[in-house]
């Protein structure tokens, strides 16, 4: 098993710039998430899934948007990138019944 | 809101014993979890404790909750250089979104 794989590892974009991270699991988990993380602060909720088909906004939401059309795959999306977003996104999943939650490896995004 | 709050920074000698400490404030946290990352690297987890145990010990590191003050602390034993890293306390509930929301982190410096 992969566990959760992120791709890309890194990226560099300019302001207004648009991308889309994906985040993709092998473990068939109901649950995933993209949090980021910023210098001297813990990670941070964006958007999350509790299922295929479904998401919803976390605590820091604005600016991104997020798809999950299969159940394996969690896309962030970056529609017009701002500085302010400079930062490291993780990706997470986790199943039902299971007290853990599993990182990606994360993606380091800066913003010119 | 949820929060989760740690010291930033801690020093010890190696061979020395490591607490971290943390405090969060939902009342409905059901798991809390400790979490290493070290420079560059995604998160490791640690271990976690369920909210109705006082204390869990995994070899060298010891966990200690006390509910009543919703205070968790993490002890290592025996600090290596390697353990130098930062450390995050997490809480999730076991219902709803299941997100985790994590403290700031605390940076162990391990001296020779």
């Amino acid at each position: 098993n992969a566990g959760v794989t992120q791709t890309p590892k890194f990226r560099v974009l300019k302001t207004g710039q648009s991308m889309t991270l994906l985040c993709a699991q092998d473990m068939n988990h109901e649950y995933m998430y993209w949090y980021r993380q910023d210098p001297g602060m813990g990670l941070r909720l964006i958007h999350y899934s509790v299922g295929e088909g479904t998401t919803a906004k976390g605590e820091v939401p604005d600016g991104y948007n997020v798809s999950r059309l299969k159940k394996q795959n969690f896309l962030l999306g970056l529609e017009s990138a701002a500085p302010s977003q400079t930062s490291v996104y993780f990706c997470a999943s986790r199943g039902l019944s299971i007290n853990e939650q599993f990182f990606g490896p994360g993606t380091r995004l800066t913003v010119l | 809101g949820e929060d989760v709050e740690q010291s930033l920074f801690l020093s010890v000698r190696e061979g020395d014993s490591s607490v971290i400490n943390c405090t969060y404030t939902d009342s409905s946290s059901t798991y809390l979890y400790w979490y290493k990352q070290e420079p560059g690297a995604g998160l490791q987890l640690l271990t976690y404790i369920f909210s109705n145990m006082d204390m869990k010990q995994d070899q060298r590191l010891t966990v200690l909750l006390n509910k009543k003050d919703k205070h968790l602390s993490l002890r290592i034993a025996d600090t290596q250089t390697g353990d130098s890293a930062i450390y995050f306390c997490a809480e999730t509930s076991d219902t709803g979104r299941r997100a985790l929301t994590f403290g700031s982190g605390t940076r162990l410096q391990v001296q020779p």
